[in-house]
């Protein structure tokens, strides 16, 4: 069946890093957009970004410019999500999502992946 | 871009039907016929319920209906259920291949 499994959770100190996978199987990996968004405890839903499995294309939310960067690697059908300078308001769950062809919206989403931001 | 404007919380009694409205800019929900809609129960991620405004994917009950008019969207739920209890949220392309969501709306099935 079609799913998107991620990577467990994380914990980092502020300034780090986190790199987040996304691993699709039951489709064809190339065929469909990725997308990243992120849920802070309590808090809405945040689009972070979208990349072009095929091509690695990619489109970040102005507001992560500069401090996300998304890649992929078609040998194994996963997709990556890398955010750095970490801070404390960067504590969410971060979920990979597939988007439809043409339509921006997201049929099937991974697990998420809890990200914790702690000195 | 801003976030959608959507209410904080609405509720409806079992079998009674309620709305969500889902209000943009001429920039976003406006422009484009690309609006969709997401129920999320706690602790799980996000469904689709309705793309592009008003389509709903297979195996959504039909209970579930989409609808725009000017800058503002809006999702029905008909025969209102238990397990339709969840927070909702609305999302919109927002041109220059860039989507903006709604701040979520919780319904509680009373």
């Amino acid at each position: 069946q079609v799913q998107l499994v991620q990577s467990g959770a994380e914990v980092k100190k502020p300034g780090a890093s986190v790199k987040v996978s996304c691993k699709a199987s039951g489709y064809t990996f190339t065929s469909y957009y990725m997308h990243w968004v992120r849920q802070a405890p309590g808090q809405g839903l945040e689009w972070m970004g979208i990349i072009n499995p095929s091509g690695g294309s990619t489109s970040y939310a102005q507001k992560f410019q500069g401090r996300v960067t998304m890649t992929r690697d078609t040998s194994t059908s996963t997709v990556y999500m890398e955010l750095s300078s970490l801070r404390s308001e960067d504590t969410a769950v971060y979920y990979c999502a597939r988007g439809t062809l043409l339509s921006w919206a997201f049929d099937i989403w991974g697990q998420g992946t809890m990200v914790t931001v702690s000195s | 871009q801003s976030a959608l404007t959507q209410p904080a919380s609405v509720s409806g009694s079992p079998g009674q039907s309620i709305t969500i409205s889902c209000t943009g800019t001429s920039s976003d929900v406006g422009s484009y016929n690309l609006v969709s809609w997401y129920q999320q129960h706690p602790g799980k991620a996000p469904k689709l319920m309705i793309y592009e405004v008003s389509k709903r994917p297979s195996g959504v009950s039909n209970r579930f209906s989409g609808s725009k008019s000017g800058n503002t969207a809006s999702l029905t739920i008909s025969g209102l259920q238990a397990e339709d209890e969840a927070d909702y949220y609305c999302c919109s392309y927002a041109g220059s291949s860039s989507v903006v969501f709604g701040g979520g709306t919780k319904l509680t099935v009373l």
